[in-house]
């Protein structure tokens, strides 16, 4: 079965750049979720949507990130412009539903470096 | 801020013996928690959950114990193998049907042969 992937896997770019993280969720999952991975703060929810609908951003840090997902199988991540301190992984994950009708399942990251 | 903490980065024990990863909490809404393992370039993956109307649940050589009136999840992995060695991350859920997680920032098990 096709797990929850992303794309690119890794990213370098310069800051000032604008950058598209990509993620298609596993099919069935109606809730899907971008993750940012930092050695201070770990595993921090940017955003989740529901049914396509963006639900919670408020850990979204500003207006350079912005995320969509036009559809049940595609959702984006974008940081313009882009600057050194966003270098992270980034992680999405997706679900059915609640976290009591099932966990959440993530895809292997993309490992952002911004110079 | 910080509403699910794991205040052990890293934690080495040796093949055979018993390893526990403790995780506490501030929010007293939270009622379904979670333990993720994590291996180098990769997602997170679920490993065992609890609500919090049980204070135990058991899957093979996990266990999670869940005190609420401290506070306090722990993860006993019993015995413990050298592929047990990664990242584990604590998760806390906000409220019956909600969606989103609270993720602790993790703790690095080592398990040595």
């Amino acid at each position: 079965d096709a797990g929850v992937i992303q794309s690119p896997r890794h990213e370098v770019t310069e800051m000032g750049q604008e950058v598209t993280l990509r993620c298609k969720p596993i099919s069935g999952h109606n809730s899907l979720f971008w993750y940012r991975q930092t050695m201070m703060r770990g595993l921090e929810l940017l955003i989740y949507f529901n049914n396509n609908v963006p639900i919670d951003d408020s850990g979204m840090p500003e207006d350079r990130f912005s995320a969509k997902m036009p559809n049940a199988s595609f959702s984006t991540l974008k940081i313009q412009p882009s600057e050194p301190r966003d270098s992270a992984v980034y992680f999405c994950a997706s679900s059915l539903g609640t976290a009591w009708q099932g966990p959440q399942h993530f895809g292997d990251g993309t490992r952002l470096s911004i110079l | 801020d910080q509403q699910v903490k794991q205040n052990s980065p890293s934690l080495s024990v040796q093949e055979g013996r018993i390893s526990i990863l403790n995780c506490d909490y501030t929010n007293s809404m939270f009622d379904y928690f979670l333990w993720y393992k994590k291996y180098p370039a990769e997602g997170p993956t679920f490993l065992i959950s609890i609500s919090s109307i049980k204070d135990k649940n058991e899957d093979g050589r996990f266990t999670v114990f869940l005190n609420k009136s401290a506070k306090h999840l722990s993860l006993h992995i019993v015995p413990s193998q050298p592929g047990d060695s990664a990242v584990y991350f604590c998760a806390a859920s906000g409220q019956t049907g909600a969606n989103n997680l609270f993720f602790g920032t993790g703790t690095r098990l080592t398990v040595i042969p």
